[in-house]
């Protein structure tokens, strides 16, 4: 079974602080992705990867940056916490389809 | 612009009925339709996918039905259980491995 781990269940930062999610696939897969769920929006694709080192924007890039420096390892980083920033973040892998998701992390900007 | 279009927004079923929950989408180079389904405090997973190449795939109680003229596609649950009451995300991906989302319907099963 594929097993994607994101690092932390919960997550509480304050506003302007530098925020780092990780998240580890244990597959192999080349692709990897970003989402954040917020209710009645779905899950929106901030960014996803298909190798190590590449990146691509999604839909709704902006106020987050993303680093792929092994292939397991998917990192999304907040360079500026803001509270429109709270939300839950889920982390995907995949290879030829279909895509896995972690349990997400729940962020809470104050 | 949102490309996948679900409905409803939430649905109340009795045990035993039949839950169907719908999706539409503009992009006609879509070619691969996931259904997830995600329980509290988890992750979506894969509950069941379609190619338009089938107008119908059925897995136990779950099938989906997908008509490519009308660009629809829609999740049938049979037999409802209280187990499947969650939240489903209907999606679509055409050429890549990016998915396009619905915004979700949460199923409530009653007894």
């Amino acid at each position: 079974d594929v097993k994607v781990t994101q690092s932390s269940r919960y997550l509480v930062k304050r506003t302007g602080e530098k925020v780092f999610l990780e998240c580890v696939q244990d597959m192999d897969h080349e692709n990897m992705f970003w989402y954040r769920q917020d209710p009645g929006l779905g899950l929106r694709l901030i960014y996803f990867s298909y190798d190590v080192k590449m990146k691509e924007k999604g839909d709704i890039p902006e106020g987050y940056s993303v680093s792929r420096e092994k292939k397991e390892r998917f990192s999304l980083i907040l360079e500026s916490a803001s509270t429109n920033q709270t939300s839950m973040y889920l982390c995907a892998s995949s290879l030829n389809q279909p895509q896995h998701f972690g349990d997400g992390t729940r962020l809470s900007i104050l | 612009q949102q490309q996948v279009k679900q409905s409803p927004q939430s649905l109340i079923v009795q045990k035993g009925g039949i839950s169907i929950i719908n999706c539409a989408y503009e992009n006609t180079a879509f070619d691969y339709f996931p259904w997830y389904q995600q329980f509290p405090g988890k992750g979506p997973a894969l509950l069941i996918a379609i190619r338009p190449d089938v107008s119908e795939k059925k897995e136990g109680r779950f099938t989906i039905s997908f008509n490519k003229s009308a660009k629809q596609f829609s999740l049938h649950i049979m037999d409802s259980q209280p187990g499947d009451s969650a939240t489903y995300f209907c999606a679509a991906s055409g050429g890549n491995e990016k998915l396009t989302f619905g915004t979700g319907t949460r199923l409530t099963i009653i007894p």
